[in-house]
């Protein structure tokens, strides 16, 4: 299993820019998160889902769209891009079975974006 | 809202001990601990469900006080792999909505 996959690795916006983020997951899982990570700070939540079609939002959604049309992708739609939307975004993916909580999330690398 | 963790950095040489607390404003129905080497991604640790249930590593322990919503990670005989950055994740009832990092405790392990 290649676990959770994210790509591009790294990318450089100019503001104003779009561009989607793209993860993958092999394992099956019904759950799946975007978090950013700004520096020397905690995750924050942006938006996650609970299975293909249904999306909600996290903590800090403005600014970012998701959908989720297959169980293995949840591709993350940075619009018009702003330098406070410069973070590591890690994506991450859980089992979703009662109680959900019981369930660890297993993270992707990583995708490092600098808006200038 | 978020858990407040203590302390936010701590020192230790290689074989020591330390503990890492999470506390949390509200009720708590889990909490989820992880770790994040620089440059990585976060990975599991523990997972502490209210009612005791708990799953997670052999050689990392922990607790969870549900009445004062509390949680401490011990690290015991501490190796330099244990150096990085510990997480909580607390979450209410809706595991989703509701479930928040805290700020994080970095752990720096000298040989």
């Amino acid at each position: 299993n290649a676990g959770v996959t994210q790509t591009p690795k790294f990318r450089i916006l100019k503001i104003g820019q779009s561009m989607t983020l793209q993860c993958t997951q092999d394992m099956n899982h019904n759950y799946m998160y975007w978090y950013r990570q700004d520096p020397g700070m905690g995750l924050k939540l942006i938006y996650y889902s609970v299975g293909a079609g249904i999306t909600d939002k996290g903590e800090v959604p403005n600014g970012y769209n998701v959908s989720r049309s297959t169980t293995e992708d949840f591709p993350l739609r940075l619009e018009l891009a702003a330098p406070s939307q410069t973070s590591v975004y890690f994506c991450a993916s859980s089992y979703g079975t009662d109680p959900l909580a019981y369930y660890e999330q297993y993270f992707g690398p990583g995708t490092r974006l600098t808006v200038t | 809202q978020q858990p407040v963790q203590s302390p936010q950095a701590v020192i230790l040489r290689e074989g020591e001990d330390a503990v890492i607390n999470c506390s949390s404003s509200k009720a708590l129905y889990s909490v989820h601990w992880y770790r994040q080497k620089h440059g990585e991604a976060p990975v599991f640790l523990m997972i502490l469900l209210k009612g005791g249930e708990q799953k997670g590593h052999d050689k990392i322990s922990a607790s969870f006080n549900e009445k004062k919503q509390q949680s401490s990670l011990y690290l015991t005989a501490s190796q330099l792999s244990y150096s990085g950055t510990y997480f909580c994740g607390t979450g209410g009832d809706n595991y989703g909505q509701n479930f928040v990092f805290g700020p994080g405790t970095r752990l720096s392990v000298l040989p």
